[in-house]
């Protein structure tokens, strides 16, 4: 267990609707990181967040959006969904106090979105 | 940009042999490199990292990995593999300063009894 935490484990919803998902981080952890792994993408790291702020973007669509609360925990949305957007989304989180990659990231279980 | 190549989609050994998981990376410097391993439905599990200094890295596990800066390469290895090491492994590559991972498109490791 990596005390990340994420919810719902499943989410099954139809193109063109809108869904959230949800990532508590490891207690004391500043940041948080979105990844979505799919069978023909492979592992992909969409956006960062670190203390609130947005710290890194990478292969994010525009149609998601992430934001990190004060309470440290984030949420991902996607929206105006696609088949193609049916994968496996990990949230991972670490102490990042100077950050880069050096720091360790520790994953959560994972959301698996199927979208119909 | 960073990349990394698992030359291995699947590879399957008897348990007991020794494994070698291949994984070459790209990047200019000197890069933070990372063996993570996901087993069936879990998240990602750090298995070891290298940031610098001594390029024998030892892990959790029994796991090791060794950085060869002239291949480019950074091997997991692991001298007895057990069953419950069944899983998909994933080689990642970071810039220092970046402050993302590239992740390997994964090697999955089937054991044999």
């Amino acid at each position: 267990d990596s005390g990340v935490t994420q919810t719902p484990k499943h989410l099954i919803t139809a193109t063109g609707q809108r869904v959230t998902l949800r990532c508590s981080p490891r207690s004391g952890d500043l940041s948080v990181y979105w990844y979505q792994q799919s069978l023909d993408q492979g592992l992909q790291f969409l956006i960062q967040y670190y203390n609130g702020e947005e710290r890194a973007k990478g292969n994010i669509l525009e149609r998601f959006s992430a934001q990190q609360f004060p309470d440290l925990h984030s949420e991902l949305n996607l929206s105006s969904l696609e088949l193609g957007d049916s994968a496996l989304y990990f949230c991972a989180s670490s102490t990042t106090t100077s950050g880069g990659a050096r720091d360790t990231q520790y994953f959560g279980p994972g959301t698996r979105l199927t979208v119909l | 940009a960073q990349s990394v190549t698992q030359p291995d989609i699947h590879i399957t050994v008897s348990e007991g042999a020794s494994l070698e998981l291949r994984c070459n990376y790209s990047y200019g410097a000197t890069p933070y490199l990372f063996w993570y391993v996901q087993s069936p439905g879990q998240g990602l599990q750090l298995l070891l990292k290298y940031f610098s200094g001594d390029t024998l890295v030892q892990g959790i596990k029994g796991f090791e990995a060794e950085f060869k800066r002239s291949q480019s390469s950074f091997n997991l290895r692991k001298p007895s593999v057990h069953w419950s090491d069944a899983a998909e492994y994933f080689c990642a590559v970071g810039a220092p300063y970046g402050q993302n991972f590239v992740f390997g498109p994964g090697t999955r490791l089937s054991v044999l009894p």
